[in-house]
């Protein structure tokens, strides 16, 4: 089934500002992971985060955890025009070797 | 370090023809290896993961099927593809419970 469910499905805004895109799931989780994808391209890790850490940054990037409400959100600041890529969230569940689940994804467009 | 590879890159294949994708790892030793599937702007669907050697297990029933004849290497098969199967194939490496690192992917099209 499907777990995350990132939003907006597609975001296009001016180089320089700022994008968030949110993602919610439905049961508990051991970690969050955020990826970057470029068209036709791998997948590219960004970030991850604990089930028991409420933020966490690299770079440009910041990602927020909030397990009662079973949401997390990415936030790009100072966005650049290679950064246009689409953005998913994956959850993994405790337990076991399980993998992935995966979002529909945030196709985010940076205008020059 | 870690490099993930897979190949082919890309694969145009008739309806009904045999399947063999490879993945390899290298760097690092009794990796988790998983291959995941990716629909037309869709995210990523788990098909297949692996703890070990021989050990594989499926998430959802389809024409396809996985194998790890060694320790860093998985294998995705099909006896028959269907058009259904067309799509962008990933495979990726893990410790247990850690971060997934990504292969470049293998965009299969069945006609």
């Amino acid at each position: 089934s499907q777990q995350g469910e990132e939003d907006p499905q597609a975001l296009s805004i001016q180089e320089g500002e700022n994008a968030t895109m949110n993602c919610s799931y439905k049961t508990s989780i051991n970690n969050l992971q955020w990826y970057r994808q470029n068209s036709g391209r791998g997948l590219v890790h960004l970030i991850l985060i604990r089930s028991n850490e409420r933020e966490k940054h690299s770079g440009r990037l910041r990602v927020t955890l909030d397990t009662s409400k079973k949401s997390s959100s990415l936030l790009i600041t100072a966005s650049r025009a290679a950064d246009t890529a689409s953005y998913f969230c994956a959850t993994r569940r405790g337990g076991g070797a399980d993998g992935l689940t995966f979002g529909k994804g945030t196709h985010l467009i940076i205008q020059p | 370090s870690q490099t993930i590879h897979q190949w082919p890159a890309t694969l145009v294949q008739p309806v009904g023809s045999p399947l063999s994708l490879e993945c390899t790892v290298e760097g690092t030793s009794n990796p988790n290896l998983y291959w995941y599937r990716q629909a037309a702007g869709r995210g990523l669907q788990l098909l297949f993961y692996s703890v070990g050697i021989g050990q594989i297990s499926s998430e959802v029933p389809q024409n396809l099927s996985a194998s790890r004849p060694q320790d860093r290497q998985f294998i995705l098969s099909s006896k028959k593809l269907l058009l259904s199967d067309s799509g962008f194939y990933l495979c990726a490496w893990s410790r247990p419970q850690e971060t997934q690192y990504f292969g470049p992917g293998t965009r299969l099209l069945v006609l």
